[in-house]
């Protein structure tokens, strides 16, 4: 079947540090994977996207690269900001229709 | 361009009842899918619907209903509230039939079951 795993929260970090957040994928086919980030209070918004493998998706300093052969979409920031703190969910589209399967999500907080 | 709109923003019930939650998805979208997000289970997909017709189904229970207008704005009903049924429930939209582009989320409904 599909789904998403990611790791577990909450992540907390000073303002600045490096940012890495796992997400591993199983899926039939050849998904497209997302990250979406939902701020307190409002719906998900996407991040950032790729959709083949070996593809990068970046956005705000954020990025993450479509991993076939470790099925991974890790996301990463070279420094944070204490705006940044929001809950991150990785995210699967597989291609044979608009089913999107999420993870748990991850909750980040940056501190000052 | 108006974003997804959900109403209402926030309700509270109590078990037994029933309850509509309504979504309004992008001018153009012919998609709208639904998800039940706890803190517990994380995003839960329950439906989504394309030109009036339910085109994918997740694993809850008959309880869950929906439906789409010609107009594309969804409803999704919940009848015998359970105690366990208070989520954040989070309507998306996405253009294109194929489901090659991303969804566009609403704010959501805040359901809480007394």
């Amino acid at each position: 079947g599909n789904s998403v795993t990611q790791m577990e929260g909450p992540v907390t970090l000073s303002e600045e540090a490096f940012l890495t957040i796992n997400c591993t994928y199983t899926a039939t086919g050849y998904p497209s994977l997302f990250w979406y980030v939902q701020y307190p209070g409002e719906g998900l918004q996407l991040l950032l996207k790729a959709t083949k493998a070996d593809d990068k998706g970046s956005n705000k300093g954020f990025e993450a690269t479509y991993r076939k052969e470790t099925t991974s979409f890790h996301l990463e920031k070279g420094s944070v900001q204490v705006s940044d703190s929001a809950v991150y969910f990785c995210a699967l589209r597989t291609n044979t229709g608009n089913q999107f399967y999420f993870g748990t999500g991850t909750s980040l907080t940056v501190i000052p | 361009k108006a974003g997804v709109t959900q109403t209402p923003r926030y309700l509270i019930k109590t078990r037994g009842q029933q309850v509509t939650l309504s979504c309004s998805p992008i001018s153009g979208h012919r998609s709208v899918s639904w998800y039940q997000q706890t803190p517990g289970q994380g995003l839960q997909f329950l439906f989504e619907y394309f030109s009036e017709t339910q085109r994918n189904k997740g694993n809850f229970p008959g309880r869950f209903s929906g439906r789409q207008f010609s107009n594309s704005r969804s409803e999704m009903n919940v009848s015998t509230l359970e105690l366990g049924d208070s989520a954040l429930y989070l309507c998306a939209s996405s253009s294109s039939g194929t489901g090659l582009n991303e969804q566009f989320f609403g704010p959501g409904t805040r359901l809480t079951v007394l």
